[in-house]
């Protein structure tokens, strides 16, 4: 069975950083690319990352780019997400998502995500 | 930039009734365009890609079309399990974006 597991969110003042993981397994985590996506309370569903399966290529949505860094350990099939310079309009439930097709370039969707962790950023 | 606008923001429907979801791109995205379904304090779910193709395990009511610009989600006859908020997303260019949601709440 697939499994995503987020960890890392908590309340964070304005400026600081934090760095949420993501536990994956039931598939070969190597396979496949990986994202993040966030949900601010009460909003829509807002792209955050994507790194292909390698590592070799990240992708950044403008609002979060020189600021946040994805990263993977495929040894660990642990996701990574370093957030730094965090504002107020950060504050989300951070999803992890799988892309549901390995090794496949573009066809950038997301066939299983966890139950997200909740970051808080105060003012 | 390609924004994804959804319609209506909210569908009021019954048990058993028709429901149909519009989405819309700014520019194409040829049908590089999935659907998710998303209930109260649980994760989205994949729903279709390709703009017509259902993912596994998704049942026959629901079903996707268009391309370019103009998609649609339809489902038959809705559940109970089906009152959900449901997005939109586009896969054909960076960054990848997502409608706003369209709620279907029972009427």
């Amino acid at each position: 069975e697939v499994q995503v597991l987020e960890s890392g969110g908590g309340l964070v003042q304005s400026g600081g950083s934090l760095r949420l993981s993501c536990a994956a397994s039931g598939f070969t985590f190597s396979s496949h690319a990986m994202g993040w996506v966030r949900q601010a309370p009460g909003k829509g569903l807002d792209w955050v990352s994507t790194i292909s399966n390698s590592g070799d290529y990240t992708y950044y949505a403008d609002s979060v780019k020189g600021r946040f860094t994805i990263s993977r350990d495929n040894s660990k099939n642990t996701l990574y997400l370093q957030m730094n310079s965090l504002r107020a309009e950060d504050t989300a439930l951070y999803y992890c998502a799988k892309k549901r097709l390995p090794s496949t370039p573009g066809q950038d969707y997301f066939d299983y995500w966890g139950l997200g962790t909740l970051v808080t950023v105060s003012s | 930039e390609i924004v994804m606008t959804q319609s209506p923001a909210t569908l009021s429907a019954s048990p058993g009734e028709r429901a149909t979801l519009s989405c819309r791109a700014s520019q194409s995205v040829s049908s590089d365009l999935a659907w998710y379904l998303q209930k109260p304090g649980q994760a989205p779910r994949l729903l279709i890609y390709g703009a017509s193709t259902r993912a596994t395990g998704i049942p026959a009511r629901f079903s996707g079309s268009g391309s370019g610009t103009e998609f649609t989600l339809t489902i038959s006859s809705l559940q109970s399990e089906d009152f959900a908020v449901y997005y939109c997303q586009q896969y054909n260019n960076w960054p990848l974006t997502f409608g706003g949601g369209t709620k279907v709440e029972i009427k």
